[in-house]
């Protein structure tokens, strides 16, 4: 969807770095979210956002930073990688219409 | 403790015939059913919803019934096209309760074979 992007696409990191994955919107929601996709488990919610500067934590939070200074950008930033957050990140847009989120095309991240 | 639950990871289908795809959910304060399809390498995409006052909508080939007091419900697609082979996520929405946040099954992968 034209309205919302992620960056980057894919990205392969080290054990111990930090990595920032990053949510844009043309939508002007207020809500957005994170979720990472795993085999055997769907979409998880990591963090979500209610509003600049208003976060809160998901069901997978731990590990996982979030901030969001202007409405259009939502930054997931994982302190330090590791291998367990290999993942493909999703993010996703709502202006809460019974729910009805809008995703991004997601960020193939791998951690070595 | 999940709340949604698509105890079938996968379906197969012949084209032509119908898909059902099942989805259990715990949460009675659910108010609001949505399905989306994801195919490969993109983001999951809304395909229908049903509200909890509703037992069915239909929408094309897609319809989605609810039956709340079995806290069940199931989307059909009639007929099945190949193109309908993807993953499909059941979720769930509480509008009054947490920022509203969509819960996910863990997804049911179809494959519609020619």
């Amino acid at each position: 969807d034209a309205g919302i992007t992620q960056s980057p696409r894919h990205k392969v990191t080290e054990t111990g770095t930090p990595v920032t994955l990053r949510c844009h919107q043309t939508e002007n929601h207020r809500y957005m979210y994170w979720y990472r996709q795993d085999p055997g488990h769907g979409l998880r919610l990591i963090h979500y956002s209610y509003g600049v500067k208003d976060t809160d934590k998901g069901e997978v939070s731990d590990g996982y930073s979030v901030s969001r200074s202007k409405t259009e950008d939502f930054l997931l930033t994982l302190e330090s990688a590791t291998s367990s957050q290999t993942s493909v990140y999703f993010c996703a847009i709502s202006n809460r219409d019974r729910g009805s989120y809008t995703f991004g095309s997601g960020t193939r991240l791998t951690v070595v | 403790d999940q709340q949604v639950k698509q105890n079938s990871p996968s379906l197969s289908v012949q084209e032509g015939r119908i898909s059902i795809l099942n989805c259990d959910y715990t949460n009675s304060m659910f108010d609001y059913f949505l399905w989306y399809k994801k195919y490969p390498a993109e983001g999951p995409t809304f395909l229908i919803s049903i509200s909890s006052i509703k037992d069915k909508n239909e929408d094309g080939r897609f319809t989605v019934f609810l039956n709340k007091s079995a806290k069940h419900l199931s989307l059909h697609i009639v007929p099945s096209q190949p193109g309908d082979s993807a993953v499909y996520f059941c979720a769930a929405f509480n509008y009054g309760g947490s920022q509203g946040n969509l819960i996910f099954g863990k997804g049911t992968k179809l494959s519609v074979k020619p």
